[in-house]
């Protein structure tokens, strides 16, 4: 177990829909990490928040957002859902803010139908 | 072409082989370099990391960059059915932006 949470772990929605994906970090961790891994495109980074802000962005589309609250849990918002953002959501955090000692979630697996 | 390439396999090898995994990458701004290990339905998990020239050795592990070939090697030495996983290698540019490659699946055979 790695200490980081993510819930839920299953998520099946329709094209169209918004939904919210939720990351508790380790403890004591301040940065935390959202990953998209789909078939296709692998692993992908998309957004990185360090202590409530934002402070890397990769591939994140515009439909999608996320946020870190000051409990340090992050949130990522998915919206006007397609069937191509169907994959694995991973969320990661680590102490400081570089990704070398980060540790991963089990992910949410969203399903858009 | 991507900025990080990596041979998906799937690569199978007898239990006590030596494997080596390898990537390629076309962009110098490369800091940092990681290999990850994933196993089925769980997450990637943090094998090694390095951000200099040269061999990173833990166990049975070894990271090997060369960064004037913009290549990258991950050596797993005695190889046991318990490695048998995806592994990613990973690296990071100047501003936290992060490059995966995607992945090479091995199997290791009792």
């Amino acid at each position: 177990d790695s200490g980081v949470t993510q819930t839920p772990k299953h998520l099946i929605t329709a094209t169209g829909q918004r939904v919210t994906l939720r990351c508790s970090p380790r403890s004591g961790d301040l940065s935390v990490y959202w990953y998209q891994q789909s078939l296709d495109q692998g692993l992908q980074f998309l957004i990185q928040y360090y202590n409530g802000e934002e402070r890397a962005k990769g591939n994140i589309l515009e439909r999608f957002s996320a946020q870190q609250f000051p409990d340090l849990h992050s949130e990522l918002n998915l919206s006007s859902l397609e069937l191509g953002d169907s994959a694995l959501y991973f969320c990661a955090s680590s102490a400081g803010q570089m990704n070398t000692e980060a540790f991963f979630g089990q992910g949410t697996r969203l399903t858009v139908v | 072409q991507k900025e990080v390439e990596q041979d998906p396999g799937p690569l199978s090898v007898p239990e006590g082989a030596i494997v080596s995994l390898n990537c390629t990458y076309s962009n110098s701004a490369f800091q940092y370099f990681m290999w990850y290990r994933q196993y089925s339905r769980k997450g990637p998990e943090l094998l090694m990391y390095t951000y200099s020239s040269g061999n990173k050795e833990d166990g049975r592990f070894t990271a090997q960059v060369d960064k004037s070939s913009k290549y990258i090697s991950l050596f797993i030495r005695d190889s046991q059915p318990s490695d048998s996983a995806t592994y990613l290698c990973a690296m990071v540019k100047t501003g936290n932006q992060f490059y995966f490659g995607t992945g090479t699946s091995l199997t290791v055979i009792p």
